[in-house]
C-alpha cells in the first residue's frame, strides 16, 4: 500500500515557469513532509522539509504548501531553471517509528530553456 | 555539515561472488543507518533498518541471508551482497539520521552494481 500518492509523474515547464508537485498521505500520525531533490546517478538531497505545524514554508524559490485537513502537501518552484530539471521525491515520515521515510513515486521534471 | 559517502560509487562483479558497500557518516554520529535499492525510474524501496550494535530491521519481502547489514559504530555501516546474481543489479543508496537531527535523513551519493 502506497502510504504517500505523488503526482504527476512527469512535468514539464517553461524556463521562468512554475512547476507544482502534489503529494498525498493516509496517516495522520506522520509529523515531517520533506522534500528530495535527485539528479541521475546520484543520491536524493533534502531540499526542503516542513511539519505538520505550519502551512507554508519557504526557501528561496522553493515553497511547500502544507494542507493539515486534506492530507495534502505540495513543492513549487518559482522562476523555475533548466538546472532544476531532475527527479523530485516527497516523504513523510513519524518519529515513533525510528524516522522511517515513506517516499512518493517521485516526479520527473523537465525545465526546458 | 550532515555528509554521508559511500564506496564503491560503482561495482562490476561476477555471478556468485560477493559484493562489499560501505556507507559513513563524515561529520556526525549516525545512530540509525538506512539502506535503499533503487530501480531506474522508480521510487526509493527501503531494504533495511540498522542501529549501532544491534541486528538489522529488514523489510518484508529482502531477504537477509542475501543481503547481510552490519552497524558496527556509529559512522560506518556495511551492505553485503552475498551470491550476487544479474537481477540483484540495482542502485544501491544508504541514509544516515544523526543524534541531534531526529527528523532529517541524509543520503549518501548511491552505489551502482552491476553483476554479469
Amino acid at each position: 500500500q502506497q502510504q504517500v500518492k505523488q503526482s504527476p509523474q512527469s512535468l514539464i515547464v517553461q524556463k521562468g515557469g512554475i512547476s507544482i508537485i502534489n503529494c498525498a498521505y493516509e496517516n495522520t500520525a506522520f509529523d515531517y513532509f520533506p522534500w528530495y531533490q535527485q539528479f541521475p546517478g546520484k543520491g536524493p538531497a533534502l531540499l526542503i522539509a516542513i511539519r505538520p505545524d505550519v502551512s507554508e514554508k519557504k526557501e528561496g524559490r522553493f515553497t511547500i504548501s502544507f494542507n493539515k485537513s486534506a492530507k495534502q502537501f505540495s513543492l513549487h518552484i518559482m522562476d523555475s531553471q533548466p538546472g532544476d530539471s531532475a527527479t523530485y521525491f516527497c516523504a513523510a515520515s513519524m518519529r515513533n517509528t525510528g524516522n522511517q521515510f515513506y517516499f512518493g513515486t517521485g516526479t520527473s521534471l523537465t525545465v526546458i530553456p | 555539515g550532515a555528509v554521508v559517502s559511500q564506496h564503491p560509487s560503482w561495482v562490476i562483479c561476477k555471478s556468485g561472488t560477493s559484493v562489499k558497500i560501505e556507507c559513513r557518516s563524515l561529520d556526525f554520529q549516525a545512530t540509525t543507518m538506512f539502506w535503499y535499492r533503487q530501480f531506474p525510474k522508480q521510487s526509493l524501496m527501503l531494504m533495511a533498518t540498522s542501529n549501532e550494535g544491534s541486528k538489522a530491521t529488514y523489510e518484508q519481502g529482502v531477504e537477509k541471508d542475501k543481503f547481510l547489514i552490519n552497524h558496527a559504530s556509529l559512522t560506518l555501516s556495511t551492505l553485503t551482497v552475498t551470491s550476487a546474481h544479474p537481477e540483484d543489479s540495482s542502485f544501491y543508496i544508504c541514509s544516515a539520521t544523526g543524534t541531534s537531527g531526529l527528523y532529517e535523513q541524509y543520503f549518501g551519493p548511491g552505489t551502482r552494481l552491476t553483476v554479469t
